[in-house]
């Protein structure tokens, strides 16, 4: 949707090796979402944000750290990828929890 | 933590068919969203339903919340190509956090 964009959008990494994945909106929305997409698995949640500073953990957690310094950006990193993690990634925004707006996804290949 | 099942996984229609789309909680649901994604694409918010019994209308979609709050049902009416896709709903507390189905993936056979 207009006003989210997310960096890279493709990805090649090695087990092992830290990656963080950016989101971006320029819409004030209070309300950012990471989620991974897996075959068979839909969207899970991963981290979520309500606010500057303020993050809660999703179903998919392990492994991912995020943070929100800023309204506009919120950060998902991976510590230590590993082959696993390989996915396609999904931020979204929204100004109410329930109406999301997802980015264009960031294809995350870990070799 | 709250699961919605959601049925059939995949569903293929003859272009004029109708199609329908089930979500299923075995616990009281305080919403629903629906979303498509066409193939390759992001998700895109449809619409939400609130409350008990709710039925809402957007052209050849029909969406249902069940009167106990538990399903919720998309119907799409007279089949088009353009809408192939996966169609997700999805359950959101007011704090934020979402559960997504598995989703239904839609193709339809011109």
């Amino acid at each position: 949707d207009a006003g989210i964009t997310q960096s890279p959008r493709h990805k090649v990494t090695e087990t092992g090796t830290p990656v963080t994945l950016r989101c971006h909106q320029t819409e004030n929305h209070r309300y950012m979402y990471w989620y991974r997409q897996d075959p068979g698995h839909g969207l899970r949640l991963i981290h979520y944000s309500y606010g500057v500073k303020d993050t809660d953990k999703g179903e998919v957690s392990d492994g991912y750290s995020v943070s929100r310094s800023k309204t506009e950006d919120f950060l998902l990193t991976l510590e230590s990828a590993t082959s696993s993690q390989t996915s396609v990634y999904f931020c979204a925004m929204g100004t109410m929890p329930y109406e999301q707006f997802f980015g264009p996804g960031t294809r995350l290949t870990v070799l | 933590g709250q699961q919605v099942m959601q049925i059939p996984q995949y569903q293929h229609v003859q272009e004029g068919e109708d199609f329908t789309t089930y979500c299923n909680s075995s616990t009281t649901l305080s919403n629903i969203q629906w979303y498509k994604q066409r193939p390759g694409g992001h998700p895109v918010f449809l619409i939400q339903l609130v409350k008990s019994g709710e039925v809402k209308k957007q052209k050849r979609l029909t969406f249902q919340f069940g009167e106990a709050k538990k399903n919720s049902s998309l119907h799409i009416t007279a089949t088009q190509t353009t809408d192939v896709g996966t169609y997700f709903c999805a359950e959101n507390t007011n704090a934020g956090k979402s559960t997504f189905g598995d989703g239904t993936t839609l193709t339809v056979k011109p």
